[in-house]
């Protein structure tokens, strides 16, 4: 089992939507919670970063983590075309750990 | 400013040769990772350095994979007698702190664009 396990879709949106976007995680240390987009051929771009359990909101972006369910979520409100790309959830316990840990990525379309 | 870059930006290379593959980081940033994604997966960490400090090498997949880091900047991925199952998208990132060190967004990790290994 690995130990960050997301959907990897595709998932297809229509413009204006709001899309959710899901990871769920094994690892009861994992206390650091990224977002990053990546589009095509491009390396990845962080998006959210949280510490710890809670919300985070900037713009249309929302990111919340639940450690007691170990669920890390992302909302996108008003999706726009411009928002289709691979999205990717990463985590780390931090600590001695200085890398994260990446799920598989979910591929999002966002049709005009 | 300058972001991470990375070259070649593709290598096609026949199996059993070796390649070296380059990271130059965003300067003033102390840590360096690499990682590793292949098809219709998620990154998968390689190794990371800090400063002077010794490697931390623990996601190395085997001993053909070795990597350097000269004077705390560029840093060198080396895959010596390269199989089909090294083809991936070879990824360096670095950030201006280690993770979990320093908040403000100082341990944020900035990729490159990426290396895409193909071996035929």
């Amino acid at each position: 089992q690995k130990e960050v396990e997301q959907d990897p879709g595709p998932l297809s949106v229509p413009e204006g939507a709001i899309v959710s976007l899901n990871c769920t995680y094994s690892n009861s240390a994992f206390q650091y919670f990224m977002w990053y987009r990546q589009y095509s051929r491009k390396g990845p771009e962080l998006l959210m970063y949280t510490y710890s359990s809670g919300n985070k909101e900037d713009g249309r972006f929302t990111a919340q983590v639940d450690k007691s369910s170990k669920y890390i979520s992302l909302f996108i409100r008003d999706s726009q075309p411009s928002d289709s790309a691979t999205y990717l959830c990463a985590t780390s316990p931090g600590g001695s750990a200085r890398q994260l840990t990446f799920g598989s990525g979910t591929q999002l379309t966002v049709l005009p | 400013g300058a972001g991470v870059s990375q070259s070649p930006s593709n290598k096609v290379t026949e199996k059993g040769k070796d390649v070296e593959l380059r990271c130059d980081p965003i300067s003033g940033h102390t840590a360096l990772y690499w990682y590793r994604q292949s098809l219709g997966q998620g990154l998968e960490f390689l190794i990371y350095f800090q400063g002077n400090s010794a490697p931390d090498k623990s996601g190395l997949p085997s001993d053909r994979f070795s990597a350097e880091r000269t004077g705390g900047s560029v840093s060198t991925l080396t895959i010596q007698r390269t199989q089909q199952e090294d083809s991936a998208v070879y990824l360096c990132a670095s950030s201006r702190q280690p993770l979990g060190l320093a908040g403000g967004g100082t341990d944020t990790q900035y990729f490159g664009p990426g290396t895409r290994l193909t071996v035929l």
